[in-house]
């Protein structure tokens, strides 16, 4: 069975940091992997899709990037600002059909202004 | 373009009573899913759909059913909550191809 672990669970930082968010699976065979962004008390904001050909993929201040031979993605924030702040979440596709996707349990990051 | 709407926001229910959630989304998508969140487990998947009229089970199905009659909505049932039924609920849909899953905001249900 897939599992994703993010590390760390929780970070807080002076704004203006660059930063790295760490997410690990144990099945190389995957899809895809997106990471999303939650808010308190709202739904996930899709930031960054990379599908298993890839090695990265870049929004803005945002770089995602895909080891599938080390089961190992990373979520680069440039230059971090409070409105940041929020949760992040890993998650995956593998397995071949139509199943949902396999969350990680995020890291709750904090950008102190 | 509503993307994915949920409704109720938020419900309380009493243990033993029924409820259905109701999940609809314009963006014309074959692919519905449900999943619960809950503190210290992250998401995980509920039930989900590939089309009109069809479902299957995810990874923590039971105490809920699911329906497909229209492609746009897709509904969740509780036949008798129970408290360990306390979580929000997220549906979401997505194109065949594996492209990204798009989110609703959620229901917080609290059972007593």
């Amino acid at each position: 069975k897939q599992e994703v672990t993010q590390i760390p669970a929780a970070l807080s930082v002076p704004e203006g940091e660059n930063l790295v968010l760490n997410c690990s699976f144990t099945d190389s065979a995957i899809y895809n992997l997106q990471w999303f962004r939650q808010d308190p008390g709202k739904g996930l904001t899709s930031l960054l899709l990379i599908q298993s050909s890839q090695r990265e993929q870049t929004s803005g201040r945002l770089n995602a990037s895909l080891d599938k031979s080390s089961g190992r993605s990373t979520l680069y924030i440039a230059a971090s600002q409070p409105g940041d702040s929020a949760t992040y979440l890993c998650a995956l596709y593998s397995g071949g059909g139509a199943d949902g996707l396999t969350f990680g349990k995020g890291t709750h990051l904090i950008i102190q202004p | 373009n509503a993307g994915v709407t949920q409704t109720p926001k938020f419900r309380v229910l009493k243990t033993g009573q029924s409820m259905t959630l109701l999940c609809a989304q314009d963006m014309n998508h074959e692919y519905m899913y449900w999943y619960r969140q809950d503190p210290g487990m992250g998401l995980r998947l509920i039930h989900y759909s590939v089309g009109e009229g069809t479902t299957a089970k995810g990874e923590v199905p039971d105490g809920y059913n699911v329906s497909r009659l229209k492609k746009q909505n897709f509904l969740l049932g509780l036949e008798s909550a129970a408290p360990s039924q306390t979580s929000v609920y997220f549906c979401a849909s997505r194109a065949p191809s594996f492209e990204t899953q798009y989110f609703g905001p959620g229901t917080r249900l609290l059972v007593l």
